[in-house]
């Protein structure tokens, strides 16, 4: 019952460094997304992917990129870190049809940048 | 002004209590009506969404008043296990693009 599942959970980067974060989710969903949560502001979209083989951007894309790798795997890449970029991360996904609201969150990266 | 605003607590009340939050939300084409739950430092889980008519779910009702662009939640006999944040989430269409989270409301039942 793995459900939506992220790695790493934790990351610290020097800034200008690179990673990418990986989600992966086992309920055959088609839409899946990213967003990121910061201190007394609601989750913001970065982006989203509603079935394979499309990503779109969300609110705030400016300095990630995604891959929607296959049906179970969509993962964000930050190419350059900046501290800007502090905050926690949110894998989700969804069958189309729910409102397109994400049902299953995966538990979080918390990624510092110095 | 914010898209979806909750007032941000903490509401600290005593098991057993009822507690009632607020979210206004600004956009008028406003479709749809969720209340999200996150406990500290975990993923936002949906509680339940919020449907013209109002709707309960055990100890939870939802309402929704359209001409005052407001939704709530109310909270009956708390329990120590319903401290969290309440998460209130408006969408103004089908596309994941038109969801708007706030920035929540959090809730402490206290002994």
């Amino acid at each position: 019952n793995a459900g939506v599942t992220q790695t790493p959970k934790f990351q610290v980067l020097k800034t200008g460094q690179s990673m990418t974060l990986q989600c992966a989710q086992d309920m055959n969903h088609n839409s899946m997304y990213w967003y990121r949560q910061d201190p007394g502001m609601g989750l913001r979209l970065i982006y989203y992917s509603a079935s394979e083989g499309t990503t779109d951007k969300g609110e705030v894309p400016n300095g990630y990129n995604v891959s929607r790798l296959n049906k179970r795997e969509f993962s964000l890449r930050l190419e350059s870190a900046a501290p800007s970029q502090t905050s926690v991360y949110f894998c989700a996904s969804t069958y189309p049809g729910q409102g397109n609201q994400p049902q299953h969150f995966g538990d979080g990266t918390r990624l510092s940048i110095l | 002004r914010k898209e979806v605003e909750q007032d941000p607590g903490p509401f600290n009340v005593p098991e057993g209590a009822t507690v009632a939050f607020n979210c206004t939300y600004s956009n008028s084409a406003s479709q749809s009506f969720f209340w999200y739950r996150q406990d500290c430092r975990k993923e936002p889980k949906l509680l339940m969404s919020v449907y013209s008519s109002g709707n309960e779910d055990g100890r939870f009702t939802a309402q929704l008043n359209r001409a005052s662009q407001y939704i709530s939640l109310l909270i009956r006999d708390s329990k120590l296990s319903d401290s969290a944040t309440y998460l209130c989430v408006v969408s103004r269409g089908g596309s994941a693009r038109q969801l708007t989270f706030g920035s929540g409301t959090q809730l402490t039942v206290l002994p």
